[in-house]
């Protein structure tokens, strides 16, 4: 199982742009990169999955480089509303999550 | 659609006590997992079940139990509570098992509380 790293906290402001990165060195060749957030007393929720290069949906962009060994969520213009933990996984079973990102968004 | 339900959505038992949650999932989803979130921590992984059958288990003790259904609702079963017990329990679907691109989709689930 690919264990993850990524920050335990990052601050921002409204509008601004906030990458998060998750390094996952061994990552396997059939590993798909998923993260997720969630907010107090929610289950968490599905934000973006990928397997290579770049993923954008409504609501984040998620790079991945050629190695694979790393990858960067970004959440464009966050409101207070993103105020939220952020979590990266890798591969489908067993899965436990780390401690994730503790994003803070102030006015 | 309905998302992932879980019931009861909170729960206060004594030390000792047994105490048994539910979990309905997506339609169409045929595998669940059972994950124990402790204040402060991420989600820790419990329990998979797939077409009924158990796929994989955590390092939890064997206190906990889950059981599948055939309509893919699942149970999870603790014994003998502890304190440390005490924590959220979540639910997740998946539409496969083992399918790398397959996300779980997590209820918002059960608030125990051990006295």
């Amino acid at each position: 199982l690919a264990k993850t790293t990524q920050p335990i906290s990052m601050d921002s402001y409204e509008g601004q742009e906030v990458n998060i990165t998750c390094s996952h060195n061994n990552i396997a060749t059939n590993d798909y990169i998923t993260w997720y957030q969630q907010f107090p007393s929610q289950g968490p929720r599905f934000i973006i999955q990928g397997y290579k290069t770049k993923v954008t949906n409504e609501v984040a962009s998620l790079f991945i480089p050629a190695d694979r060994k790393s990858s960067t969520l970004s959440l464009p213009r966050v409101s207070l509303s993103d105020t939220a933990v952020y979590y990266c996984l890798v591969g489908a079973i067993k899965l436990s999550f780390g401690a994730g990102t503790t994003v803070t968004v102030r006015a | 659609d309905a998302g992932v339900t879980q019931s009861p959505t909170h729960l206060i038992k004594t030390r000792g006590q047994q105490v048994t949650l539910r979990c309905s999932p997506i339609s169409g989803h045929k595998s669940v997992s059972w994950y124990q979130q402790v204040l402060g921590q991420g989600p820790q992984f419990i329990f998979q079940y797939y077409e009924k059958e158990e796929r994989g288990r955590g390092n939890f003790p064997d206190r906990f139990s889950a059981r599948q259904f055939p309509n893919y609702s699942s149970e999870l079963n603790v014994n003998a509570l502890l304190l440390g017990d005490s924590a959220l329990y979540l639910c997740a679907s998946s539409l496969l098992f083992e399918e790398a691109n397959s996300p779980l989709h997590f209820g918002n689930g059960t608030r125990l509380t051990v006295t």
